[in-house]
């Protein structure tokens, strides 16, 4: 089981930001795929989740209406798009998976002017 | 949203001390329980999932406790490589929530 990340991005506030994970090793439809984010120095925070079945998603309260999140079946791949970005938006975005599987590698996405 | 209270929020500690992380979740989650270990620059790494149940490839000095609302993370002997950041998350409900995280140090 692999989830491999897309690489660093940079932008500037208000600007959106579309991050991919490839998803390897196992049934894609399977399993929820969440997304989880972390400001640097600071904890964990989920961001939402989808189910690679139906395409249903869930998404924190703080980023409803910023966040959208889908997928692509056919390459196995899931994404989270951030909108309206800010520079308190700047940290590395994973993606996990449900059930016990490693997490992808991180995305370092930098929101300055 | 399920709150999870994480304690302490740092320790130090000496190789081969007995390290004890509690975490309490503000809802009956019953096993939901999964312990995170997590280093610098890394992506945080599955230690223990359904609340005693050790991942793959851990090892058994690890031990994870608990149900319903109270739930420990226990190192037997604590090691050089086990200095690191410890998270709890609970998976009852899609919307996953974190404890704040317990940052190991050596003393």
């Amino acid at each position: 089981v692999q989830l491999v990340q897309s690489g660093t991005e940079v932008k500037k506030p208000g600007a959106s930001v579309k991050v991919s994970c490839k998803a390897s090793g196992y049934t894609f439809t399977a399993y929820y795929l969440h997304w989880v984010r972390q400001a640097p120095g600071q904890g964990l925070e989920w961001v939402g989740c989808i189910n690679p079945n139906s395409g249903g998603t869930e998404y924190a309260q703080k980023f409803q209406g910023r966040v959208t999140m889908t997928r692509d079946t056919s390459m196995s791949t899931a994404y989270m798009e951030l909108s309206r970005l800010k520079s308190d938006d700047t940290a590395v975005y994973y993606c996990a998976r449900d059930g016990e599987a490693p997490w992808g590698q991180g995305t370092l996405v930098s929101v300055s002017s | 949203d399920i709150q999870m209270t994480q304690s302490p929020s740092s320790l130090s500690a000496s190789v081969g001390d007995r390290v004890t992380i509690t975490c309490r979740a503000s809802q009956n989650i019953r096993i939901y329980l999964n312990w995170y270990q997590q280093k610098p620059g890394k992506a945080p790494n599955l230690l223990i999932f359904a609340a005693s149940s050790l991942q793959s490839g851990v090892s058994s000095r690890f031990s994870g406790s608990g149900s319903g609302t109270d739930f420990t993370l226990t190192i037997s002997s604590l090691q050089r490589e086990d200095f690191a950041t410890y998270y709890c998350q609970q998976s009852y409900s899609n919307l996953w929530t974190f404890g704040q995280g317990t940052k190991v140090e050596i003393k």
